[in-house]
């Protein structure tokens, strides 16, 4: 079955370190996204790729870098200058280039970062 | 700028309806709705583009008014498995952020027996 795999599950990090977290797609989707949620603030979105090679930065980048090297694959580094990284972490993906306008995101089932 | 949903939380019998609005400071393309059960990845629901289209996904409904920059989820008849939050996304305005979607802080349904 296609899908987003998103891993771990759990994650830990001390302070000044810094942690990546995996994003890999099976579904052919040219677009990835990556979203962090907070309780009672809803997804925000950190950084998204329309095309491999090329990324943006979204309301919330400070932070945080990824890269897009290969289609499937978007991984998120929280860098230490992320003074706040504790949250629920969510990747997703959509078909087609530029405007998402009737295009539906899917999602993996989201990483949880903790704070040692 | 996020979309304002309300209300923020609704508890419901099973059976009753329920509507959540998602309204926006400016011009939409399209409004995206995902229901999202806790500890779970969002699940997408359905796109509603201008044109004021009405899509229904099972017994769960929706309209958008572009003109008001509103979208509501009509609920009908709710089952236990409505459970969840409900989160709008919006697509629209002008600039860079044109195309991503904001999403609102979400509407928490719990429906009881």
């Amino acid at each position: 079955d296609g899908g987003i795999t998103q891993s771990p599950k759990y994650l830990f990090r001390k302070e000044g370190q810094n942690v990546t977290l995996s994003c890999e797609q099976n579904l052919n989707h040219d677009a990835m996204y990556w979203y962090r949620q907070d309780p009672g603030q809803g997804l925000r979105l950190i950084y998204y790729s329309q095309i491999v090679n090329d990324f943006q930065k979204g309301d919330i980048a400070e932070g945080y870098s990824v890269s897009r090297e290969k289609k499937e694959s978007f991984p998120l580094t929280v860098t230490s200058a992320q003074k706040n990284p504790t949250a629920f972490y969510l990747c997703a993906s959509s078909n087609g280039q530029g405007a998402t306008l009737n295009q539906p995101q899917h999602f993996g089932d989201g990483t949880r970062l903790s704070i040692l | 700028q996020q979309p304002v949903q309300s209300p923020q939380a609704v508890i419901l019998r099973e059976g009753e309806d329920a509507v959540i609005n998602c309204s926006s400071s400016k011009a939409l393309y399209s409004v995206h709705w995902y229901r999202q059960k806790h500890g779970e990845a969002p699940v997408f629901l359905m796109i509603l583009l201008k044109g004021g289209e009405q899509k229904g996904h099972e017994k769960i409904s929706a309209s958008f008014n572009e003109k008001k920059q509103q979208s509501s989820l009509y609920l009908t008849a709710s089952q236990l498995s409505y459970s969840g939050t409900y989160f709008c996304g919006t697509l629209g305005g002008t600039g860079a952020g044109s195309y991503q979607l904001t999403f609102g802080k979400g509407t928490k349904l719990s429906v009881i027996p």
